[in-house]
């Protein structure tokens, strides 16, 4: 069933293309980065992580870019696929081991 | 390797009674977090568990409550459920120790919880 938000920011994008998903970050001493993917009645799914001193990383079709300067994260999604239509969100960390989560935005891959 | 597991998957309460969540972590992993997602809003921070101690709290009523085992899994309890208890409660857990490998925050599928 649907458990996750309804009123989530949406992304619409035609199979094939990349997607970019933002996420604004709210606090500047956090050091460490996690995007996750969550289907629908998943729970959230580990992508990729990134550290403060990095400002680009790289997965399997991914890509986490780190603005520290205006406290941005984005993911990228390369050749997006209709099995990457899930909920999106960005969680981050000052080194505390508490973790604050995005609300998310909601990708839709058009065939 | 098995990852985080919840139990049950699906619980339906009735308003006023008491629900018990479970969850097991990941081999190894020390850490456990509970969050509540409720339909509309994001994961909304519950209960974190290290080494048997609770760590830190959300801001939720004392009816929510927990404890870890010492075999690291552990519950999650409701008393006195309302309405606005429904949710999706995740479960996550983290390795012991500092470094990189000790952040990464994994989650299991999580029981959701309906309260009628």
């Amino acid at each position: 069933g649907e458990s996750v938000g309804l009123h989530l920011p949406t992304l619409s994008v035609q199979e094939g293309d990349n997607s970019i998903i933002n996420c604004a970050y709210s606090n500047s001493a956090s050091d460490y980065f996690i995007w996750y993917k969550q289907e629908s009645g998943k729970g959230p799914q580990f992508i990729i992580d990134i550290r403060s001193n990095m400002d680009k990383r790289q997965g399997q079709r991914v890509t986490v870019l780190l603005n520290k300067t205006v406290k941005h994260l984005s993911l990228q999604i390369a050749a997006t696929q209709p099995g990457d239509s899930a909920v999106y969100f960005c969680a981050e960390s000052s080194g505390t081991y508490k973790y604050i989560f995005g609300t998310g935005t909601r990708l839709k891959v058009l065939a | 390797e098995a990852g985080v597991t919840q139990s049950p998957t699906h619980l339906i309460k009735t308003r006023g009674q008491q629900a018990t969540l479970r969850c097991s972590p990941i081999s190894g992993h020390t850490s456990v977090y509970w969050y509540q997602q409720a339909l509309g809003l994001g994961l909304q921070f519950l209960l974190w568990y290290d080494e048997g101690e609770e760590r830190n709290r959300g801001n939720f009523p004392p009816r929510f409550s927990g404890r870890q085992f010492p075999n690291y899994s552990s519950e999650l309890n409701v008393n006195a459920l309302e309405l606005e208890d429904s949710a999706l409660y995740l479960c996550a857990s983290r390795a012991d120790g500092q470094g990189a490998s000790s952040e990464k925050l994994f989650f299991g599928s999580g029981t959701q919880l309906s309260v009628l």
